[in-house]
């Protein structure tokens, strides 16, 4: 079964720095999505980027913007000048290309501080 | 327009009691999901429907019982509740099995007492 992994409980930001929330996964499939959703205190599930396996090239969204390593099997999400409104739970996601299940990992909660 | 919308956002229940969840799309989407959202923020896949097939039926108990009536609606039926059961429902939906992105709902919040 696929698993993925967010090793940050937490995590800070000073309002308009740079903070990378870290993502690794295992699959054993060579083609597949990856994602980050946001979920701020108002509880909706809101997605920041999407990355295809296949690609190699870096997804990016405005101040949001990935680091694939597909080799290591780890899909990072820089988030540039971070603002108050960026705070929140962030979830890496999982989903093969040949099945419906989107597989989360456990959440990094980020606070950004001003 | 609430692209997938579920209701109620709140739900608060005695135990023992049956309850339901209703979920609706307007994206034209064939592929509709239920996850639950623990109290330590998880997110579980539940249950999958592809145009009103079910596809996932993860490991839970079987007083939960989805119902697809269309393409565009997925219900979950809880029966007997429990204090377990009390969590955080998403609907969400994709374009299809193996398409992109999920759509989710804004959740509704089931506590049981």
């Amino acid at each position: 079964a696929q698993t993925v992994t967010q090793s940050q409980p937490e995590m800070s930001v000073q309002e308009a720095e740079t903070v990378t929330l870290s993502c690794t996964y295992d699959t054993s499939e060579s083609d597949y999505y990856l994602f980050w959703y946001k979920q701020p205190p108002s509880r909706q599930m809101i997605l920041v980027i999407r990355q295809e396996a296949y690609k190699q090239q870096n997804a990016t969204e405005n101040r949001f913007s990935v680091n694939f390593q597909k080799a290591a099997k780890s899909f990072s999400l820089k988030i540039s000048d971070s603002q108050l409104g960026d705070a929140a739970m962030y979830f890496c996601a999982y989903r093969e290309t040949s099945g419906s299940r989107l597989t989360f990992g456990e959440g990094t909660q980020l606070t950004v501080n001003p | 327009d609430t692209a997938v919308s579920q209701t109620p956002k709140y739900l608060v229940t005695q135990m023992g009691n049956d309850k339901s969840i209703k979920c609706e799309q307007n994206l034209g989407h064939d592929t509709m999901y239920w996850y639950k959202q623990d109290s330590k923020k998880f997110l579980k896949i539940m249950f999958s429907y592809n145009n009103k097939e079910l596809i996932i039926n993860e490991t839970v108990p079987n007083r939960f019982s989805p119902k697809s009536p269309d393409k565009a609606h997925l219900n979950l039926h809880i029966n007997s509740l429990e204090l377990g059961d009390s969590a955080v429902y998403f609907c969400a939906s994709s374009r299809g099995l193996a398409y992109g992105e999920l759509f989710f709902g804004e959740g509704s919040r089931l506590t049981v007492l």
